[in-house]
């Protein structure tokens, strides 16, 4: 069992709509991290969140817009979205962004399709 | 700049069969290494790491050393699984940097 989960498991929405995704850990991790991930790609890092304040933006366009309410729970709010951004949306976590040598968790992810 | 490549795939193999899925690296300074294994539909699972030269990562039989002198991390396994079907990834991380770099990615395949 995964321990980031992330809500939802797949959203489809249209290029005018607002959604959020959600992600969630519980193993006191102080580091959360949004990635991008196309089809047969590696994931590609969007955003870095260090004890809840955004410490890497990876010059990610504004229709997404990263939030990080405590320590355990990380947001990506979606708005008037392209169909480019049709992919899997994975959260991560990790002790410490210092904390070089130790891995990241990830969650399952959100496929996102847009319409 | 700090670089992670993968040997090409697909890789597809029988059942039973030796595997190595070769990484190679570029980097400043000295990496900590990691193999990741995406299954269908889920996210990344790490399966191994290291952090120092000659250390020796294992897990559910996958194994990979850390060589700092051919700056490689290559994953090995004695014998497959259909199970084990999934794409790899080598994965580099920098004392100071707060990102993983990732190589592009293996696709293995093994059949029965």
């Amino acid at each position: 069992d995964t321990e980031v989960t992330q809500t939802p498991k797949h959203l489809v929405m249209g290029m005018t709509n607002k959604k959020s995704l959600k992600c969630e850990q519980h193993m006191g991790h102080r580091a959360m991290y949004w990635y991008k991930q196309k089809a047969k790609k590696p994931p590609e890092l969007m955003f870095v969140y260090s004890y809840e304040k955004l410490s890497i933006n990876e010059s990610v366009p504004s229709r997404f817009s990263p939030e990080c309410p405590n320590s355990s729970l990380l947001n990506l709010h979606l708005h008037a979205l392209q169909p480019e951004d049709s992919a899997l949306y994975l959260c991560a976590s990790s002790q410490d962004r210092g904390v070089w040598n130790q891995p990241q968790h990830f969650g399952d992810g959100t496929r996102l399709s847009i319409l | 700049g700090d670089s992670v490549t993968q040997m090409e795939g697909p890789v597809t193999l029988s059942e039973e069969a030796f595997l190595t899925i070769n990484c190679t690296y570029t980097a400043t300074g000295y990496p900590s290494l990691f193999w990741y294994v995406q299954y269908p539909g889920e996210g990344l699972q790490l399966l191994l790491k290291a952090t120092k030269a000659d250390d020796k990562g294992s897990n559910k039989g996958f194994e990979a050393t850390y060589r700092k002198e051919t700056t490689s991390f290559h994953l090995e396994k004695g014998s497959v699984q259909v199970s084990d079907s999934a794409v790899y990834f080598c994965a580099l991380s920098l004392e100071g940097a707060q990102k993983l770099v990732f190589g592009q990615g293996t696709r293995l395949t093994i059949n029965p």
